[in-house]
């Protein structure tokens, strides 16, 4: 099955810098690669994703690239602000019959932001 | 529309014990997942289903059991609780043909 690695798995970064994850999956055949923002104590809700026909995707301070040759695909988060200190995760999503319905996630980063 | 809802959000079990989580969604999505977070673990899988009447097993299947009796409703039940069943689960649910899966609010087991 789909195994996704993440990297780093905590990040401290000053308030205005920029922070980047970045992440790793096995499968070849994955096609849809979604980026969860998870605060403390709530639920995981998506943040940005990207589909493996596209190699850049941007919203706002929030950016995505994918390498489908390598593999791997990278959150960019450009001006952090304190409100974006929570976990990230990032995850892989196949299945079969077209229908992306498995998703894989990362073991999550957690990024603090320094005022 | 509430989205994804857990029940209940708060348990503490003894070893041993029984008890079911259930999932409801009122978004008519077909597919609806189970996850459990840990630390360090990001989310793991436990059982997930592809339509009313079907379960499947996901990454971490063992000691818990699923049934979706009904397109909005999908149940984990713990048979026998174990320590290390003490975890964060998390429902989610999403359309067939979307990509966006959406999380309940969470649950949190304890058992001791």
């Amino acid at each position: 099955g789909e195994n996704v690695e993440q990297h780093p798995s905590t990040l401290s970064v000053q308030e205005g810098d920029s922070a980047v994850i970045k992440c790793t999956y096995s499968d070849s055949a994955s096609n849809y690669f979604p980026w969860y923002k998870q605060e403390l104590g709530k639920r995981p809700q998506l943040i940005i994703d990207i589909r493996s026909n596209v190699g850049e995707k941007k919203d706002q301070r929030i950016a995505v690239t994918l390498n489908k040759t390598a593999k791997h695909f990278s959150l960019h988060i450009t001006e952090t602000q304190p409100e974006d200190s929570a976990v990230y995760f990032c995850a892989a999503s196949s299945g079969k019959g077209g229908s992306n319905y498995k998703l894989t996630f990362g073991k999550g980063t957690l990024l603090t932001v320094n005022p | 529309n509430a989205g994804v809802t857990q029940t209940p959000k708060f348990r503490v079990l003894k070893t041993g014990q029984s008890m079911t989580l259930l999932c409801a969604q009122d978004m008519n999505h077909e597919y609806m997942y189970w996850y459990r977070q840990d630390p360090g673990m990001g989310l793991r899988l436990i059982h997930y289903s592809v339509g009313e009447g079907t379960t499947a097993k996901g990454e971490v299947p063992d000691g818990y059991n699923v049934s979706r009796l009904k397109k909005q409703n999908f149940l984990l039940g713990l048979e026998s609780a174990a320590p290390s069943q003490t975890s964060v689960y998390f429902c989610a649910s999403k359309t067939y043909s979307g990509n966006t899966i959406y999380f309940g609010e969470g649950s949190w087991l304890t058992v001791v």
